[in-house]
């Protein structure tokens, strides 16, 4: 079975400051990992995918996200933080056939300016 | 392209009615998901349609069921509403072409509060 899980429920960074959100996966097949962001009163947003064309998997608004399979990790990370990057962060797993998905606890972030 | 709707926003009900909710895929997309999203438990996958017909489907009680029609067009349904019920629950739709990799694209949600 497939199932995510990210360490740190609150991150706080400065302004300009390096973001890094951890997920770790479990699968039992290859994992088709995802990273979502919501903003207040609103639904998820893509921010990238890994579908193994590349270990380093690059998105929306200089975010980015590494796959490690010997750490079984996908972890968010993004230089410089913006006042804007403040909402929450979901990582997720689809299953093999793409029709669920496992979301992780979700990170909420906050930006210190 | 047009986004997610989902209709309506925001929902007041009381314990033991019933409601219904409404989402309008992205045009073109054939799959439909519903997730649950509150505090506790956080998002969890409720059911998924393709065609008309459910392809999946999460552990959730049977007053929960769902549908979709002919258009894509996808509705959620939950009877006997319990407190704990009160939730922002999301659609979600994607092309299912691709398995795995298909990304799926969010709606805002509806906020349901049960009195």
């Amino acid at each position: 079975a497939q199932s995510v899980t990210q360490l740190g429920s609150h991150v706080s960074v400065s302004e300009g400051a390096l973001v890094l959100l951890r997920c770790n996966y479990s699968s039992s097949v290859p994992p088709y990992l995802f990273w979502y962001v919501q903003y207040p009163n609103q639904g998820l947003q893509l921010l990238l995918k890994y579908t193994s064309a590349a270990t380093l998997v690059k998105g929306i608004n200089d975010f980015e996200a590494e796959f490690k399979k010997s750490e079984t990790s996908f972890h968010l990370t993004k230089p410089s933080a913006h006042m804007s990057d403040a909402a929450e962060y979901f990582c997720a797993v689809s299953d093999w056939a793409g029709n669920q998905f496992y979301f992780g606890t979700g990170t909420s972030l906050t930006v210190i300016p | 392209k047009a986004g997610v709707t989902q209709t309506p926003r925001y929902l007041i009900k009381t314990r033991g009615q019933q409601v219904t909710l409404s989402c309008s895929p992205i045009s073109g997309h054939r799959s439909v998901s519903w997730y649950q999203q509150t505090p506790g438990q956080g998002l969890q996958f409720l059911f998924e349609y393709f065609s008309e017909t459910q392809r999946n489907k999460g552990n959730f009680p049977g007053r929960f069921s769902g549908r979709q029609f002919s258009n894509s067009r996808s509705e959620m349904n939950v009877s006997t509403l319990e407190l704990g019920d009160s939730a922002l629950y999301l659609c979600a739709s994607s092309l299912s072409t691709s398995g795995p990799t298909d990304t799926q694209y969010f709606g805002p949600g509806t906020r349901l509060t049960v009195l």
